[in-house]
């Protein structure tokens, strides 16, 4: 069966300082891989999402970037934080080339910028 | 992308059926109609999905309207366990991937 791992759960860090989180997943292959963020009190919002090793998309402007490096690996990463940063953020796993298949999440890392 | 409402929040008592609204009216001919849940602090679970017709699984049932409108997903027996925030989503699957974007959903109480 497919899992997926996502580290660490919980995250503080200093304004300014850079950020990465991991996020795997196991039992498929070229998975489609996305990142989410939800702000408190507020919705899931679409980050990234990415249809293969070294293919990202951006669905909004910020501070974050996200890479792929292996087929079910995909990185958040920041050079330098901001407070607006903070936030849970989710990733996710949906089958490629099926209208119809439903997002798989991780359970999420909570940052907190202070 | 397809927009949904939801009632921001329901009650329902322990052991009868929570009903879950949610109005999709601009939902495209190819747009499916998927619910997740989420309890506080994990990420968001799966539940049911469907296009046009009824669907039944082991956690819960869909139900859509013939015009797809609207949708409704039942929890026949709810318990505590089913506290949680109830996302209902219209999917639009393009360029290769679901872009989906979650409101704010349901916070669905049950009570003892």
């Amino acid at each position: 069966s497919q899992t997926i791992h996502q580290w660490p759960a919980t995250l503080v860090q200093p304004v300014g300082s850079p950020l990465s989180l991991e996020c795997t997943v196991e039992g498929t292959s070229n998975p489609n891989l996305y990142w989410y963020r939800q702000a408190a009190g507020r919705g899931l919002q679409l980050l990234f999402y990415s249809v293969g090793i070294g293919q990202i998309s951006s669905e909004v402007p910020q501070n974050l970037s996200a890479s792929r490096p292996q087929d079910r690996q995909f990185i958040l990463s920041s050079k330098k934080l901001l407070l607006s940063d903070s936030g849970f953020y989710l990733c996710a796993w949906s089958v490629p080339g099926r209208p119809n298949s439903p997002l798989h999440f991780g359970n999420g890392t909570r940052l907190t910028v202070t | 992308d397809a927009k949904t409402t939801q009632p921001p929040s329901m009650d329902c008592a322990e052991g009868r059926a929570a009903n879950l609204p949610c109005n999709h009216s601009t939902i495209s001919g190819n747009e499916y109609v998927y619910w997740y849940r989420q309890i506080h602090s994990q990420g968001p679970q799966y539940i049911i999905h469907g296009l046009k017709n009824n669907e039944t699984n082991e956690m819960a049932s869909l139900i859509i309207t013939e015009d797809r409108k609207s949708s409704t997903l039942i929890l026949p027996h709810a318990t505590l366990r089913d506290t949680a925030v109830y996302y209902c989503i219209v999917s639009n699957y393009s360029g290769g991937y679901q872009k989906v974007t979650f409101g704010t959903g349901t916070k669905l109480q049950v009570i003892p």
